[in-house]
């Protein structure tokens, strides 16, 4: 099976500027997770989405938002971009069959700087 | 709420001896542990996980991890290091509530140095 895929791989913006980063999950996986990763606060988790919904969020401001595709394909948002939005910008899918016990597989990232 | 956190931010060992990387956690009620590993310029590789059952929990590339109840500890093991297992390495735990298993919380990470 191929694994998660996120494009694109780098970006770089400026600010005031928005972006829109994709993820694409394994085949048969319906849950996608969001996270950033930066040095300074380590691997903070954004938002989740299953069938289509917004499951969970994370302390992020309303600027970073999200969607899912009916083929569970999923998009992030980030509008009026900062400084401090540059960051590894990670996707990880799960099946949601066994919850708990579940694995969230992640992507290779998308790497945002923005100047 | 649940936490993990990782002491050490790097471990240095030399190649073909034992390695450990620590990590304590704080959970209410059973925790859901996993260990992920990650080369630079790249997503986290899953390694292994705790759910139930034995405390000794074998995973991927000769990875294993102990979980310790009483001293609420989930540390890394290999036998053997090799150069390539150099890489950052993240402890972490899952949410468990209802409709929040899919949220992870993740330890600082820890830089592991193999030298040959």
């Amino acid at each position: 099976k191929a694994g998660v895929t996120q494009t694109p791989r780098y970006l770089i913006k400026t600010r005031g500027q928005q972006v829109t980063l994709s993820c694409s999950p394994i085949s048969g996986h319906r849950s996608v997770s969001w996270y950033q990763q930066t040095p300074g606060q380590g691997l903070q988790f954004l938002f989740e989405y299953f069938s289509e919904t917004q499951r969970n969020k994370g302390n992020f401001p309303g600027r970073f938002s999200g969607r899912q595709f009916s083929n569970s394909r999923s998009e992030m948002n980030v509008s009026t971009l900062e400084l401090g939005d540059s960051a590894l910008y990670l996707c990880a899918s799960s099946s949601y069959t066994r919850r708990y016990t579940d694995t969230q597989y992640f992507g290779p990232g998308t790497r945002l700087t923005v100047l | 709420a649940q936490s993990v956190a990782q002491p050490e931010d790097q471990v240095n060992v030399a190649e073909g001896n034992p390695l450990t990387v620590k990590c304590t956690y704080s959970v209410s009620g059973n925790p859901y542990l996993f260990w992920y590993v990650q080369y630079p310029n790249r997503g986290l590789q899953f390694l292994l996980k705790y759910i139930t059952g034995d405390n000794l929990v074998k995973g991927s590339y000769g990875f294993e991890a102990e979980f310790n109840k009483s001293q609420t500890s989930f540390h890394l093991k290999k036998p053997s290091a090799l150069v390539s297992d150099s890489a950052l390495y993240f402890c972490a735990v899952r949410d468990r509530g209802l409709y929040n298993f899919n949220k992870f919380y993740f330890g600082s990470g820890t830089k592991l140095n193999v030298k040959p």
